[in-house]
């Protein structure tokens, strides 16, 4: 069973707060690491597929590293807004392609007025 | 671009009851797969499909099963349903291409609620 661990659990931020998570996962057969953002009521929705080891990507005001040698990523939320409000899961993937994704079971976030 | 499309949306069955769930995939994705979300355990891997095939699969007892269809539409099956499997189906399609950053794109789900 592959061990996908995500901290913090939940976060209650304030409306401008920067703010971090963190994945971590096994090294090992690494091939991808996918970050998505769910909102209540809604489908997944991809924010970014890393692959290289040193890789970050950057979406607007959210932004993710990856490590792959320590088996580890952090996303990244500069000004926090009410509707980055959901939760945040990452997925490596170990076999490529996207179709077997092993979740993490996420990072609640909560950005209040 | 039509998403992914899941129907139904909201289901409630009887304990002992099957069940079938569809999955529309992204117009050209041939890749489906299928993902449990429950209280407390997270999104867990079902069973992935491409060509009709099923190509990977969780751990999950062989009451779950599923199938897919030349047009890459699948279904899934959940055969003898205990009070357990209560739980939130979410699918997702993805474009075969070789490539290690391929995206998987999710429907809405399926809320199965077993009583």
């Amino acid at each position: 069973i592959l061990n996908v661990e995500q901290s913090p659990q939940s976060l209650h931020v304030q409306e401008g707060d920067s703010t971090n998570f963190t994945c971590s996962f096994p090294s090992s057969n690494f091939y991808a690491l996918h970050w998505y953002r769910w909102e209540t009521a809604k489908s997944p929705e991809a924010l970014f597929v890393m692959t290289l080891n040193g890789d970050e990507k950057k979406k607007g005001r959210i932004s993710a590293t990856l490590n792959t040698k320590e088996g580890y990523s952090y996303l990244y939320i500069k000004g926090s807004q009410p509707e980055d409000s959901a939760t945040y899961l990452c997925a490596p993937d170990r076999t490529g392609g996207g179709n077997k994704l092993t979740f993490g079971t996420g990072t609640q976030l909560k950005v209040e007025l | 671009k039509a998403g992914v499309t899941q129907t139904p949306r909201y289901l409630i069955k009887t304990r002992g009851q099957q069940v079938t769930l569809s999955c529309s995939p992204i117009s050209g994705h041939r890749s489906v797969s299928w993902y449990q979300q429950t209280p407390g355990q997270g999104l867990q891997f079902l069973f992935e499909y491409f060509s009709e095939t099923q190509r990977n699969k969780g751990n999950f007892p062989g009451r779950f099963s599923g199938r897919q269809f030349s047009n890459s539409r699948s279904e899934m099956n959940v055969s003898t349903l205990e009070l357990g499997d209560s739980a939130l189906y979410l699918c997702a399609s993805s474009l075969v291409t070789g490539s290690r950053n391929t995206e998987a794109f999710f429907g809405q789900g399926t809320r199965l609620t077993v009583v």
